[in-house]
């Protein structure tokens, strides 16, 4: 079956500790995005792929980075800069510009 | 800059309508609606591009008035199942490639038995 896979679903992390979050397509979309959900917001975006070995900040970049060395996966990883890293994070991706994007099942991310 | 998104939340009994509003103070080049579960992933709604068209999906349909820069979302006849929280996201047009979707707030649905 094809869809976007996130791992873990929950993941803690000591404070100052910089986490790798796992996002993997085998829809073999071109763009690849991941955004931050806090309780009782929207989905903001913090970077975008649209093709590998390239990527673009989001709105809310800052102590975040990302890689896109394949075209199915696009990790992120959360440093120990982002000030309030506590957050549901979802991946997604996109057959194209404008099209629907699907999302994969997310990461809950507590920092203690 | 955030489209916004009213009503903040809405109770409906089953089988009653409502309307959910998506504003944009940009121009706009789509719309996309998801519905969100509680703890789960959004799903894909539909997806209106600038031309003032209207999609429907079963008893959701939706509209988008580009020159208000403006979208609203049906739901008829609710049922249990539409509830959840509805996110418009917004797309800027743009000659220079994909542009990213801005998404509102979102709007939480309860329907009650």
């Amino acid at each position: 079956d094809g869809g976007i896979t996130q791992s873990p679903k929950y993941l803690f992390r000591k404070e100052g500790q910089n986490v790798t979050l796992s996002c993997e397509q085998n829809l073999n979309h071109d763009a690849m995005y991941w955004y931050r959900q806090d309780p009782g917001q929207g989905l903001r975006l913090i970077y975008y792929s649209q093709i590998v070995n390239d990527f673009q900040k989001g709105d809310i970049a800052e102590g975040y980075s990302v890689s896109r060395e394949k075209k199915e996966s696009f990790p992120l990883t959360v440093t120990s800069a982002q000030k309030n890293p506590t957050a549901f994070y979802l991946c997604a991706s996109s057959i194209m510009r404008h099209n629907e994007q699907f999302f994969g099942p997310g990461t809950r991310l507590t920092v203690l | 800059q955030q489209p916004v998104q009213s009503p903040q939340a809405v109770i409906l009994r089953e089988g009653e309508d409502a309307v959910i509003n998506c504003s944009s103070s940009k121009a706009l080049y789509s719309v996309h609606w998801y519905r969100q579960k509680h703890g789960e992933a959004p799903v894909f709604l539909m997806i209106l591009l600038k031309g003032g068209e209207q999609k429907g999906h079963e008893k959701i349909s939706a509209s988008f008035n580009e020159k208000k820069q403006q979208s609203s979302l049906y739901l008829t006849a609710s049922q249990l199942s539409y509830s959840g929280t509805y996110f418009c996201g917004t797309q800027a047009p743009s000659n220079f490639g994909n542009e990213k979707l801005t998404f509102g707030t979102g709007t939480r649905l309860t329907i009650i038995p």
